[in-house]
């Protein structure tokens, strides 16, 4: 089993829709989380942590479910610009060890 | 201030090649890391560097796989013999010491062998 999966996507969006990302992760002793955003043929970016209690950034809510081991992303009125792949992000046990899921893509069209 | 500078950005060769990638990570962090992403298995860490230190190379996928930090302002992904599976992305990322988990990724080189 892989220490992090989501579903590869694509999601097809039209522009304003809300849309949601989910996430399992394996290692229940997993300290931090994450959401990167990389566009195509660039490098991720961090889009937002991930709080035990559930954060928002704007458009973006990120939320976590120890207990399932499970985070989630919400993006709200979707645009044109969120298309993108999104990355969750775990931080494993070791020294700021990162391990990526491979990634949701997102298409928002107009 | 500049972000992580790796080179080349783009570089084709041929099998059996030696391929040598390089990084520059932002001046004061103290961790770098190499990964690679192909399509099918998205970002792998292969090693990371703590002070110059290798910390953690079990994702080094065999002995063709070298990396080296002589100093904190530079590091090497070398690959000898390279292979046709080894086309990649490969991307150095840097963090700083106590920081927050954030790694700055560098543009990335994007290596194809023939």
């Amino acid at each position: 089993r892989k220490e992090v999966e989501q579903d590869p996507g694509p999601f097809n969006v039209p522009e304003g829709a809300t849309v949601a990302f989910n996430c399992t992760y394996s290692n229940s002793a997993s300290q931090s989380f994450f959401w990167y955003r990389q566009d195509c043929r660039k490098e991720p970016k961090l889009l937002m942590s991930v709080y035990s209690s559930g954060n928002e950034d704007g458009r973006f809510t990120a939320q976590l479910n120890r207990a399932s081991q499970y985070i989630s992303l919400l993006i709200r009125d979707s645009k044109l610009s969120d298309s993108a792949t999104y990355l969750c992000v775990v931080r494993g046990t070791g020294f700021q060890k990162l391990v990526f899921g491979t990634g949701t893509r997102l298409l928002v069209s107009p | 201030d500049a972000g992580v500078i790796q080179s080349p950005r783009h570089e084709v060769t041929e099998m059996g090649q030696e391929v040598t990638l390089r990084c520059k990570p932002i001046s004061g962090h103290n961790s770098l890391f190499w990964y690679r992403q192909t399509m099918m298995r998205g970002l792998e860490l292969l090693i990371y560097f703590n002070n110059n230190v290798p910390i953690d190379d079990s994702g080094m996928p065999e002995d063709r796989f070298s990396a080296k930090m002589p100093n904190a302002s530079f590091s090497t992904l070398k690959i000898q013999p390279s292979e046709p599976r080894d086309s990649a992305v490969y991307f150095c990322a840097s963090s700083p010491q106590g920081g927050t988990g954030e790694l700055f990724f560098g543009e990335g080189s994007r290596l194809t062998v023939l």
